[in-house]
């Protein structure tokens, strides 16, 4: 089945620094979804991504899907001690199943 | 407004004693999934339902059942639990509305294993 890599597995910052957390897949996506869960929560759905090439921003959160639809980012600006939690790729390969990426661990060192 | 409630949020059960698990959604949104999450693991789907058009994935075991009576609920049935079975369940549903393609989880059953 299809698999998504997301590196790294556990990112440590100092409050301020940025974050970058990476999602590639061998096979060309139809879309890419990026999820927050909070310690002890359950995933809660950021941003899903469609186009190539596409970017889109919320406040200090910047997405973006390679132009071959195989890989996708999330970067952080300026980390708060409210982004701690683990952030999931899900990629969509045009059926109704999702799959996720193990997930990248953020802690922010205050 | 919770969209989409999970009961029980813990659940304690002994080996092998079955145990039931219930999602209902408010969204009134066909798709509707089960996943399983362990401690520190990505979520695992275990099962979706398009309507009432049920589909396994290939790797979900035998021990785990479900049922979707109407639009609105969705149950996991474990029928053996053993203790590797110890984990977070989450339902989710999905929606296309918009162009836009968004899961939104429950907040997930902790289930214990004795």
């Amino acid at each position: 089945g299809q698999q998504v890599m997301q590196i790294p597995q556990y990112q440590h910052v100092q409050e301020g620094e940025d974050f970058t957390t990476y999602c590639n897949s061998s096979t060309t996506l139809s879309n890419i979804q990026w999820y927050k869960q909070r310690p002890g929560g359950h995933p809660v759905f950021l941003i899903q991504l469609v186009k190539s090439g596409e970017v889109k921003k919320q406040k200090r959160l910047t997405f973006q899907f390679g132009e071959a639809k195989k890989n996708s980012s999330l970067h952080i600006t300026a980390t708060q001690t409210t982004d701690v939690g683990t952030y999931f790729c899900a990629a969509g390969a045009g059926s109704y199943q999702l799959t996720f990426g193990k997930g990248t661990k953020l802690s922010v060192i205050p | 407004d919770a969209m989409v409630i999970q009961n029980p949020r813990y659940q304690v059960t002994q080996f092998g004693k079955p145990v039931t698990l219930s999602c209902s959604q408010t969204l009134n949104h066909n798709v509707m999934y089960w996943y399983q999450q362990k401690s520190s693991q990505a979520p695992k789907l275990l099962f979706h339902y398009y309507d009432k058009d049920f589909n396994n994935e290939a790797d979900t075991p035998d021990n785990f059942q479900s049922r979707r009576p109407n639009t609105s609920f969705c149950f996991l049935d474990i029928r053996s639990p053993g203790l590797g079975d110890a984990a977070m369940y989450l339902c989710a549903t999905r929606d296309w509305a918009g162009g836009t393609d968004t899961q939104y989880f429950g907040p997930g059953t902790r289930l214990t294993v004795l």
